[in-house]
């Protein structure tokens, strides 16, 4: 059966280092995946969207890599902030679907 | 903010009973999207509406229905509550009938008691 996992479900990281999240999914042969961040209580906030031709991709301080070989995607954060702190989640489509899947998440923690 | 807006906030109910959550999408999109979260659950897609036509259906129980209106805003119906029912609902709304980037609403969670 399809499946997503994102590598664990707490990390904690100093203040200023990279964080990075990791995205597996099986079963899948999606057309692009995304990366969400949600805050506790709230609704997921789109923060990057990559297709299957694209291995990289980066906005700001964040970046994002996916090899379809692997079925991986990793997210970074590069000078991680406490402000970053929150969980990210990863999403992919299945193609010619016209919904998301989701992986559990990641809570990141980024300690002062 | 989102732009997408959901109602009520909070909702606190019985088993067996029948209750409606209301999402008004962002201006200019199409399509809206329902997700129930739980705990154990994570982010679970249910049914996607666009422009007034069912689109695609994901884990949605029998007892869970929606719709969309011409003024595209959409309602979830959950009728026969059952404890196991308490989550957060999470409208979104997308531009297109594809499932880019989409715009979380601030979710209603539901209690069942």
């Amino acid at each position: 059966s399809q499946k997503i996992e994102q590598n664990s479900e707490a990390l904690n990281i100093q203040e200023g280092k990279t964080a990075t999240l990791t995205c597996n999914y099986t079963n899948y042969s999606p057309a692009y995946l995304q990366w969400y961040r949600q805050d506790p209580g709230r609704g997921p906030v789109f923060l990057l969207l990559i297709r299957e031709n694209e291995k990289e991709k980066r906005k700001e301080r964040l970046k994002v890599t996916f090899d379809t070989t692997l079925k991986q995607s990793l997210f970074h954060i590069t000078a991680s902030q406490p402000a970053d702190s929150a969980t990210y989640l990863c999403a992919l489509d299945r193609t010619g679907a016209n919904n998301l899947f989701f992986g559990t998440g990641t809570r990141l923690t980024v300690i002062p | 903010d989102s732009g997408v807006t959901q109602t009520p906030k909070h909702l606190i109910t019985a088993t067996g009973q029948r209750v409606t959550l209301r999402c008004s999408p962002r201006s200019g999109d199409l399509s809206v999207y329902w997700y129930q979260q739980s705990l154990d659950q994570g982010l679970q897609f249910l049914i996607q509406y666009y422009n007034g036509e069912e689109r695609a259906k994901g884990n949605i129980l029998e007892r869970f229905s929606a719709q969309q209106f011409p003024d595209l805003h959409s309602e979830l119906n959950l009728s026969s509550l059952e404890l196991g029912d308490s989550a957060l609902y999470f409208c979104a709304s997308s531009f297109g009938t594809s499932s880019n980037e989409q715009f979380f609403g601030p979710g209603t969670r539901l209690t069942v008691l």
